[in-house]
């Protein structure tokens, strides 16, 4: 069974640019997380997907962040314009539904470099 | 608002040697109990978990108890391995909003020498 997928697996920009990460869940997984990992600390939940629609976004920087799930499946994860404190990893994680028994898969990670 | 807290790292122990990471939490509802792994270049793992109060996980020699008097589910295992080395996670979910959020602590540094 293949993992979740994410690309790209780097990324340097410039502050104030943009950046798009994509991440493609196990197959029949319908909720789809993105966390965000800065360095030394554990991951911190950004945006949740059920299928297509949104559970909870309440630590999402609506400002410059964005996420959509079109058609329930893969999700992007936007940032316009980038800040330094955005350098950090995003990871993406997938799971068959919401509850807390379904365990979650993790991708590998991009990693963001704002310089 | 619910959070976890574990132990300060990097844990550096010699082979067959044995591990204790501490992580206790805060939470006002009835959370489940985690502990994750990230090997060097790998993504997450799911190590073990713990769903109620005294129940205990249990993977790869690794063991966690679910101690709701001590708001604890510190990680054990007997005879680490160099292959161990990673940085271990504690989280939780809490069980009453049911979304699967998990909490992270901010992560222990092990490494284990031959």
């Amino acid at each position: 069974e293949a993992g979740v997928a994410q690309s790209p697996r780097y990324k340097i920009i410039e502050k104030r640019q943009s950046v798009a990460f994509w991440c493609n869940p196990i197959s029949g997984h319908a909720t789809l997380y993105w966390y965000q990992q800065i360095l030394g600390q554990g991951p911190k939940l950004l945006i949740q997907f059920q299928n297509n629609g949104v559970v909870d976004d309440s630590q999402l920087p609506k400002d410059r962040f964005s996420a959509e799930r079109l058609k329930g499946v893969d999700s992007t994860l936007k940032i316009q314009p980038a800040k330094l404190e955005d350098s950090a990893v995003y990871l993406c994680a997938s799971s068959l539904g919401p509850a807390i028994y379904n365990e979650q898969f993790f991708g590998p990670g991009t990693r963001l470099t704002v310089l | 608002g619910d959070s976890v807290t574990q132990m300060e790292g990097p844990v550096t122990l010699s082979e067959e040697a044995f591990l204790t990471i501490n992580c206790t939490y805060t939470a006002t509802g009835y959370p489940s109990l985690f502990w994750y792994v990230q090997y060097p270049g790998e993504g997450l793992q799911l190590l073990l978990k713990a769903t109620k109060a005294d129940d205990k996980g249990s993977n790869k020699g690794f063991e966690a108890t679910y101690r709701k008097e001590t708001t604890s589910f510190h990680l054990e295992k007997g005879s680490v391995q160099v292959s161990d080395s990673a940085v271990y996670f504690c989280a939780l979910s809490d069980g009453s909003s049911n979304t699967g959020k998990l909490i992270f602590g901010q992560g222990t540094t092990l490494q284990v020498k031959p």
